[in-house]
């Protein structure tokens, strides 16, 4: 199973540079999330989408852009790079249950430099 | 705004101790699950807890949700250096229109041998 792919893996960009994270999951998930993590900051989520065509802003959605042209892909865009933008991100994707619990199934992560 | 706090912040003990960590929140959470995060990994899940009181166990990790659904600790006994890495808590946030998962800021623990 591959559950839950983040392509590129690592990244190095200039400042005001732009670049485009991909994530794909392969389980059905109606739902999937972009998370960025800092060092004492813990998970902060940027945003979120709950089906194909859907986005909603998270915590930290400043910015970022995303999409989800298709159900199993959720793009992450960074449209001018600042320095305060490295960070680890790390795409998830979920079901519901009858029960409301969310359980979040995570990739690898992107680790991006901005310099 | 829901918020979930752990605590300690950072934890470091010796191979066959035991140890208990806090997930707390002022608000009231359907479930909450736990999540084990090793360095260049994402978080994987370890247990979703649905009914307050409820205890579940997985091998040395005792978890148990409040009575009133608004904490979870998670207990390890006779920690292994196996279960170095960074636990986080999280719930589902339905403060907006749909529900998402919020997090809790993680402790660190290292088990030395």
């Amino acid at each position: 199973n591959a559950g839950v792919t983040q392509t590129p893996k690592f990244r190095v960009l200039k400042t005001g540079q732009s670049m485009t994270l991909l994530c794909a999951q392969d389980m059905n998930h109606e739902y999937m999330y972009w998370y960025r993590q800092d060092p004492g900051m813990g998970l902060r989520l940027i945003h979120y989408s709950v089906g194909e065509g859907t986005t909603a802003k998270g915590e930290v959605p400043d910015g970022y852009n995303v999409s989800r042209l298709k159900k199993q892909n959720f793009l992450l865009g960074l449209e001018s790079a600042a320095p305060s933008q490295t960070s680890v991100y790390f795409c998830a994707s979920s079901y519901r249950s009858d029960r409301g619990n969310t359980e979040a199934f995570f990739g690898q992560g992107t680790r991006l430099t901005v310099v | 705004t829901q918020l979930l706090e752990q605590s300690p912040q950072f934890l470091s003990i010796q191979e066959g101790e035991n140890l208990t960590v806090y997930c707390n929140s002022s608000s009231v959470f359907s479930s909450l699950q736990w999540y084990r995060q090793e360095p260049g990994e994402g978080p994987v899940l370890l247990v979703t807890v649905v009914t307050g009181g409820e205890v579940k166990k997985l091998k040395r990790l005792t978890f148990q949700f409040g009575d009133a659904r608004k904490d979870s600790s998670l207990h390890i006994t006779a920690a292994q250096p196996g279960d170095t890495g960074l636990y986080l808590c999280a719930g589902p946030n339905y403060g907006g229109s749909q529900g998402n998962l919020i997090f809790g800021k993680g402790t660190k623990l290292s088990v030395k041998p």
